[in-house]
């Protein structure tokens, strides 16, 4: 069935160091993906996304492209602030309203 | 513009209680979600409705578990009676049909049943 494996964390990273989320799925079909962001104490909120092959979603610094040759779809980020510090979960969309979640990577930034 | 409104926030409750959650999703989201967060399990999807109408409810744990959506604009998860190992986080999500995946989460309603 279809599912997405996303790096194990937690994540600890220097401020304006380089990020990389893995993040790969596996779906029959065209899915969209999707990377959300949850802060401590709320809930989960769209970051960025992509709805076809070679798109490239971006938001507030972070990006992502869409590869259907490798089914991934890593998060990147050139510098990251502590208030980047959350967690991030991948996601797709398979149509019929059910969308899959990654287990979810938390990331620490330290000043 | 409003977003998903969850209530309460925080519900503090004993073994053997009714615990019941509520949900407002957004104006003319005609798609509602219930999910629980846990440490252990991380995030599973209970149930949701489109246009009301439960489409899938096989997430749901056990028969102690029902949600509702008797209108466009509010939906119920109730538990009853809690257990101990009911204490998470449960949230609500609505979308549009056109948005399959783009989903908006309200901030969550903490549980813990002692």
């Amino acid at each position: 069935g279809d599912s997405v494996t996303q790096m194990e964390g937690p994540v600890t990273l220097s401020e304006e160091a380089f990020l990389t989320i893995n993040c790969t799925y596996t779906a029959t079909g065209y899915p969209s993906l999707f990377w959300y962001v949850q802060y401590p104490g709320e809930g989960l909120q769209l970051l960025l996304k992509a709805t076809k092959a070679d798109d490239k979603g971006s938001n507030k610094g972070f990006e992502a492209t869409y590869r259907k040759e490798t089914t991934s779809f890593h998060l990147e980020k050139g510098s990251v602030q502590v208030s980047d510090s959350a967690v991030y979960f991948c996601a797709l969309g398979t149509g019929g309203f059910k969308t899959i979640f990654g287990a979810g990577t938390r990331l620490f930034v330290k000043a | 513009d409003a977003g998903v409104i969850q209530s309460p926030r925080h519900e503090v409750t004993e073994m053997g209680q009714e615990v019941t959650l509520r949900c407002k999703p957004i104006s003319g989201h005609n798609s509602l979600f219930w999910y629980r967060q846990t440490m252990m399990r991380g995030l599973e999807l209970l149930i949701y409705f489109n246009n009301n109408v439960p489409i899938d409810d096989s997430g749901m744990p056990e028969d102690r578990f029902s949600a509702k959506m008797p209108n466009a604009s509010f939906s119920t998860l109730k538990i009853q009676p809690s257990e101990p190992r009911d204490s998470a986080v449960y949230f609500c999500a609505s979308s549009l049909k056109s948005s399959t995946g783009e989903l908006f989460f309200g901030e969550g309603s903490r549980l813990t049943v002692l």
